[in-house]
């Protein structure tokens, strides 16, 4: 158990739809770190929440917004779902700079 | 923009012998480099990291060198052992200085017995 808690760990979907997905961060991590990982794909960088602030934004789609709240939890939210979302969603968590910071164990999206 | 090159795509090897994995970072204020191992089903998980200030660090059977001049860094592993066998990622960190760090594509390294 990496402390980096993400559920739900599998969601099969429609196109057209809507999904959250959750993480709650390692104990006394301050950063929460989103990361999509398709199929045969390295890890693409999504998006960073730092103490409830957005931190910074990679190649995150219009459909996709997230956040944090001050329990320092973070959601995910994807919407309007395309076939090609179907993939791994990772989400990490890090201390003050982030170095090292460790991952959960994902959320595996498949949309149909 | 940032990008972090990884070679090769896949590397297939006997038990017992060596494992080098190499990278190659476009932004040169990047200064923290770590590396993950990811198992099948399972979320990456760090195994070794260097910082820009030194050019070489060991555990155990595993190794990473870093040149900052040609901006590149690898990764060793020494006397593989079947339970080697995972995706490794390299990594480096944003010049933005927020935490964030850009991957590599990943290797599959396989360790025939």
């Amino acid at each position: 158990d990496s402390g980096v808690t993400q559920t739900p760990k599998h969601l099969i979907t429609a196109t057209g739809q809507r999904v959250t997905l959750r993480c709650s961060p390692r104990s006394g991590d301050l950063s929460v770190y989103w990361y999509q990982q398709s199929l045969d794909q390295g890890l693409q960088f999504l998006i960073q929440y730092y103490n409830g602030e957005e931190r910074a934004k990679g190649n995150i789609l219009e459909r996709f917004s997230a956040q944090q709240f001050p329990d320092l939890h973070s959601e995910l939210n994807l919407s309007s779902l395309e076939l090609g979302d179907s993939a791994l969603y990772f989400c990490a968590s890090g201390g003050t700079g982030g170095y090292g910071y460790t991952f959960g164990s994902g959320t595996r999206l498949t949309v149909v | 923009g940032e990008n972090v090159e990884q070679h090769p795509s896949t590397l297939s090897v006997q038990e017992g012998d060596s494992a080098v994995i190499k990278c190659t970072y476009s932004d040169s204020a990047s200064n923290y480099f770590p590396w993950y191992k990811q198992e099948l089903g399972k979320g990456p998980q760090l195994i070794i990291d260097i910082r820009s200030n030194v050019g070489e660090k060991k555990d155990q059977r595993i190794a990473v060198t870093l040149n900052k001049t040609a901006k590149h860094f690898s990764l060793h592993i020494t006397e593989t052992q079947p339970e080697d066998s995972a995706v490794y990622f390299c990594a480096a960190s944003s010049s933005s200085n927020t935490g964030k760090l850009i991957f590599g594509q990943g290797t599959t390294l396989q360790v025939k017995p």
